[in-house]
């Protein structure tokens, strides 16, 4: 079975613009979630969703959202990047939202914003 | 909210010795979840280890087992007969319903395996 998959790997943005991040979950997983990466504050969770369905948000700036679609992908979107917006930025998925179920995590995205 | 420790930012051992990687964690919370994850190079997230908290028995997964102190809110791995392979970073999280089930992680401890 494939694991979970992030489009692009690498990403080199401009202060300023907006960009987006694509994550495929293992088959049939229903719940994706992501967490930024940075040296100094460490990994930091953004937003899960299941069933097409934000089911919580961490403690980031509206300028972050995320979307599921009826295939469990799901994308983030962070506009009016900022120098502080660089992180990898890492999904997980499981099988369904509860916290007895393991998340499995992907490669990440690595994000420079310059 | 929810607080996890890990007081180690680098620790090495010696192929084939033991290495202990401490984590303490602050909740108020009864139920709820303790991982170590391993993070090699290459980035991607890996599991080694879960305890869930209404267990007193401590998990173990080959070479890798726990020290799962509740009172104490401690929770420390142990990884016997080190490889080489074992080197990376390592994350402490933690997880329970009533946060959503989203992790909480501690800010990693990076673990050098010395041939």
């Amino acid at each position: 079975k494939a694991g979970v998959t992030q489009t692009p790997r690498y990403l080199i943005k401009t202060r300023g613009q907006q960009v987006t991040l694509s994550c495929s979950p293992i088959s049939g997983h229903r719940s994706v979630s992501w967490y930024q990466q940075t040296p100094g504050q460490g990994l930091q969770f953004l937003f899960e969703y299941f069933s097409e369905t934000q089911r919580n948000k961490g403690n980031f700036p509206g300028r972050f959202s995320g979307r599921q679609f009826s295939n469990s992908r799901s994308e983030m979107n962070v506009s009016t990047l900022e120098l502080g917006d660089s992180a990898l930025y890492l999904c997980a998925s499981s099988l369904t939202s509860g916290v007895a179920y393991e998340q499995y995590f992907g490669p990440g995205t690595r994000l420079t914003v310059t | 909210a929810q607080t996890v420790t890990q007081s180690q930012p680098e620790m090495s051992v010696q192929e084939a010795e033991t290495v202990t990687l401490s984590c303490t964690y602050d909740t108020s919370e009864s139920d709820y979840y303790l991982f170590w994850y391993k993070q090699p190079p290459s980035r991607q997230m890996i599991l080694v280890i879960r305890q869930e908290a209404y267990k007193q028995q401590n998990a173990t997964e080959n070479r890798f087992s726990v020290n799962f102190q509740k009172a104490a809110k401690s929770f420390s791995l142990k990884i016997s007969d080190s490889q080489l392979g074992d080197a990376a970073m390592y994350f402490c999280a933690y997880r329970s319903p009533n946060t959503g089930n989203q992790f909480y992680f501690g800010t990693g401890t990076s673990l050098t395996v010395i041939p």
